[in-house]
């Protein structure tokens, strides 16, 4: 489709559960990247996959945070024992070459730790 | 330490003024600028930006970059209330990834 795909829309996690946020780039689109966006303005680099190897990886927290893009399957964020500060909403975003003819974000996915 | 700063980070207008949004950058290894619209969810692409001194335009939105002076700014004639929105102006910089100001709210009353 011509859209990225993101689910859920929501979603609210006791502090120290599992959040697994999914993202369904662009058919043909070989880049993904996520971003999470605290507060209201402030986005931050997460990672970025080209096709499903790692691109660049030097905004992740290593800790609690993993992600992956496998072949045929939606490509998934996943924050292990979630903290009240993970609360944010998530974007993914995706490009056909790099970020050479820009992004296409999808809806994002707001994540409430409680 | 990459840095972009956008100003003002707020804005009211009434409908029928221009605006110019403004946006500065220390980044290395730069390879354009974007800027972004974003209402209640997805940011929305507006411009990307490479070279120095070639405006672009899209209706009543133009921007401009100055590769010199490390700046870009972002024009709305004859605003609107549906221009009314958080204006993000993002870096893309080696490795692909974006970094984002913090963005200009603009209010546009009738």
């Amino acid at each position: 489709g011509e859209e990225v795909a993101q689910t859920p829309k929501h979603l609210v996690r006791g502090e120290g559960q599992k959040a697994k946020l999914y993202c369904a780039p662009i058919k043909g689109h070989s880049y993904v990247f996520w971003y999470q966006q605290v507060l209201k303005n402030e986005f931050k680099f997460l990672i970025s996959f080209q096709n499903e190897n790692v691109f660049d990886e030097t905004g992740m927290p290593k800790e609690r945070f993993s992600a992956k893009c496998l072949p045929n399957s939606p490509c998934s964020l996943e924050i292990q024992a979630t903290k009240l500060e993970d609360s944010a909403v998530y974007f993914c975003a995706s490009s056909p070459a790099g970020g050479l003819y820009g992004y296409t974000f999808g809806s994002g996915t707001r994540l409430t730790v409680v | 330490e990459d840095k972009v700063v956008q100003s003002p980070l707020s804005l009211v207008v009434h409908e029928g003024d221009t605006v110019t949004l403004n946006c500065s950058y220390e980044v290395t290894n730069f390879r354009s600028l974007l800027w972004y619209k974003q209402e209640k969810k997805a940011p929305t692409f507006l411009f990307m930006l490479t070279s120095s001194g070639i405006e672009k335009k899209s209706g009543r939105l133009s921007s401009i970059l100055d590769k010199k002076e490390l700046f870009s700014i972002l024009n709305i004639t004859a605003t609107q209330t549906g221009d009314s929105a958080v204006y993000l102006c993002a870096v893309l910089y080696s490795g692909y990834a974006l970094n984002f100001g913090k963005g200009t709210s603009l209010l546009v009353t009738p």
